[in-house]
């Protein structure tokens, strides 16, 4: 069993719905939870990093982590054709902070 | 956010030639820069860890005498493969860390050997 697992997708929906993002871990000591964005042949770029569980939200964003069931999921409402892209999600240890990512979720929002 | 920089953005050599990446943040100092390659569809794998001024450390299963790591000063870290082969081709990402942990990526290179 991978450490972090994510379903690579891909998923397609209407521009305007809301996109729901999942990861799920097995090591309890992960604290640090980022998602990133990637689009086609460029590099990652951070979107969201929390520490422990709850919410955190950046405009369309919502960052949720539940650590009692090693869930995480980040939200995008009002979806835009812009945002398809590859969305990855990472975590960390307490005190290491080199991130353990998932494969990633193709994401495809169309017009 | 803070920027890191890479190049080449994209270079292609003939087998048994050797390539260098470099890794740079524009607007911050890293004692820490990371490596990772990505195949087609699949997820970021950690290559290295270079730290400024000492040796770099190497995940299980990467040979450092092929993939030479050099983190000379706070901003700039270099990648050079040796003697490259085909099965070399691949997405090389840097990254580098601020002082509050936050890892921002480089926008890689896509390395094909002939």
């Amino acid at each position: 069993q991978k450490e972090v697992e994510q379903d690579p997708g891909p998923l397609s929906v209407p521009e305007g719905a809301i996109v729901s993002l999942n990861c799920t871990y097995s090591n309890s000591a992960f604290q640090y939870f980022m998602w990133y964005r990637q689009y086609s042949r460029k590099g990652p770029e951070l979107l969201m990093y929390t520490y422990s569980s709850g919410n955190k939200e950046d405009g369309r964003f919502t960052a949720q982590v539940d650590k009692s069931s090693k869930y995480i999921s980040l939200f995008i409402r009002d979806s835009q054709p812009s945002d398809s892209a590859t969305y990855l999600c990472a975590m960390s240890k307490g005190g290491s902070y080199i991130p353990t990512f998932g494969r990633g979720t193709s994401l495809i929002v169309h017009p | 956010g803070a920027v890191v920089s890479q190049h080449p953005s994209w270079v292609i050599c003939k087998s048994g030639t050797s390539v260098k990446i470099e890794c740079r943040s524009l607007d911050f100092q890293a004692t820490t820069m990371f490596w990772y390659r990505q195949f087609p569809k699949q997820s970021l794998m950690l290559m290295a860890t270079s730290n400024e001024g000492s040796k770099a450390t190497y995940e299980q299963g990467v040979e450092k005498d092929k993939f030479l790591i050099n983190h000379a000063s706070l901003t700039l870290s270099t990648l050079t493969v040796t003697s490259a082969h085909p099965e070399d081709s691949s997405f090389y990402i840097c990254s580098a860390r601020t002082n509050y942990n936050e890892q921002f990526f480089g926008p890689g290179t896509r390395l094909t050997v002939l």
